[in-house]
């Protein structure tokens, strides 16, 4: 039974790019969440997204969006990136009302 | 609003001795408690939860953590570590069911030493 796979591993972008980063939950899960980790940072919670809407959101712009899609795997989206958006970038799958969640491996963005 | 504390960066400790790792939380709900371990270069790995019932829960390579509300504490421990333990590792709160986003600390950086 695969895990949460996120793809590419590894991306380098110039300030001011687009990057589209992607994520294919654990199966059986519904629900996705993207985190932020700086380097020796904690993950920061970015959105969450259930049945293909947005349902909590942490506190980053809008520049950042993302998708879900009808088999639950989902899209992180960042716009006008700027080199503090130089960070590992985990998704984590889960049930909406469950309390277990898997994550990726994460995609290492660095942006020059 | 959540929020996890964790004091303490980095954690020296020599192989086969016990180790702490302190974690303390501030909820004004009910909470689930996680910790997590990642290794370098590596996603985040679930080492223990607690979600309710029993205060002291186990993982199965010898980490334990106890829940104490009176404290707002969740620490982890291990009575001897070994190198492999050698990880970053991460406490982290969740307001359960439809709030079920992970606030996280900071981390703590178990450098074991022969």
């Amino acid at each position: 039974d695969a895990g949460v796979t996120q793809s590419p591993t590894h991306l380098i972008k110039t300030r001011g790019q687009q990057v589209t980063l992607r994520c294919s939950p654990k199966s059986g899960h519904d629900t996705v969440s993207w985190y932020q980790q700086a380097l020796g940072q904690g993950p920061q919670f970015i959105f969450q997204y259930y049945e293909e809407e947005e349902r909590q959101r942490g506190n980053f712009p809008d520049r950042f969006s993302g998708h879900q899609f009808p088999n639950y795997s989902s899209e992180l989206n960042v716009n006008a990136l700027l080199l503090g958006d130089s960070a590992l970038y985990l998704c984590a799958s889960s049930l909406l009302r469950g309390s277990g969640y898997t994550f990726g491996s994460g995609t290492r963005l660095t942006v020059v | 609003a959540q929020s996890v504390t964790q004091l303490d960066s980095q954690v020296p400790v020599f192989e086969e001795a016990p180790v702490e790792l302190r974690c303390n939380y501030s909820s004004s709900v009910s909470v689930y408690l996680f910790w997590y371990v990642q290794y370098p270069n590596q996603g985040l790995q679930l080492l223990l939860k607690y979600l309710s019932g029993s205060t002291l829960v186990e993982s199965i390579n010898g980490f334990e953590a106890e829940f104490n509300k009176s404290q707002t504490s969740f620490h982890l421990r291990k009575p001897s570590v070994h190198i492999s333990d050698t990880a970053e590792y991460f406490c982290a709160v969740s307001g359960g069911g439809a709030t079920n986003k992970l606030i996280f600390g900071t981390g703590t950086l178990l450098a074991v030493q022969p």
